[in-house]
């Protein structure tokens, strides 16, 4: 697509239950963020995923949380047996080559999902 | 104390002013990224520096990375430029480590 996708645009959820929240990233780009942003806080790094490596999951915040994409392409974010704390909006960046790499310099985020744990 | 520092926290000026929002960070760094966030929420990179000094449009950005030392400038300061900017790092493979943001209001 011409931009990064997310889904769903708004959740709310009861506390207790299981959400996803789902990336399409640009097509052909092999880098893949999520990150979050909680209400009044800055953006908060969660995890890498760079074409066939083993993901860097080391901003995940606890084991509720985990995160795969198939096919080097959609990205799914799991949160499990959600807590309040967990409201916030999850935002997915994509770019290729990963960012650094000489002549890279591109970082598209998505527009974001709200999630509210009531 | 954050790796990533930004100043000021909250900036007001006027239409027309040059604007220069400041970032500071403690580690060695592979990239150095200017985002702007817009009141609704979008996130735009404006920037990514890995040395030397950026421009576009009415934007400039500046890297000194021996001095561990970034400016954001805004020359010609519109109030459509209102909005947080957020200076966000890298390093190695690690995913970016942000600052908490410059919130800038420009008024008419």
């Amino acid at each position: 697509g011409a931009g990064v996708s997310q889904s769903p645009s708004n959740k709310v959820t009861e506390k207790g239950k299981d959400v996803e929240l789902r990336c399409d990233p640009i097509s052909g780009h092999t880098a893949l963020y999520w990150y979050r942003q909680s209400l009044g806080q800055g953006l908060e790094f969660l995890i890498y995923f760079q074409g066939n490596s083993a993901p860097d999951k080391s901003g995940l915040p606890s084991d509720r949380f985990s995160a795969e994409r198939t096919g080097g392409s959609v990205s799914t974010l799991t949160i499990q047996r959600t807590q309040q704390e967990d409201s916030a909006v999850y935002l997915c960046a994509s770019s290729s080559p990963p960012y650094g790499i000489s002549g890279a310099n591109v970082l598209t985020f998505g527009a974001g999902s709200r999630l509210t744990v009531l | 104390k954050n790796e990533v520092e930004q100043s000021p926290q909250n900036l007001t000026a006027q239409e027309g002013e040059f604007i220069t929002i400041n970032c500071s960070y403690s580690v060695g760094i592979s990239a150095l990224h200017w985002l702007q966030q817009h009141p609704g929420g979008g996130i735009v990179s404006l920037f990514m520096l890995s040395s030397g000094k950026k421009k576009h449009g009415r934007l400039i950005a500046t890297i000194n990375i021996q001095e561990k030392h970034s400016s954001l400038h805004i020359t010609a300061s519109h109030p459509r430029d209102s909005a947080v900017y957020i200076c966000a790092v890298r390093r190695g493979a690690d995913g970016l480590t942000f600052g908490k943001g410059t919130h800038l209001i420009i008024q008419p």
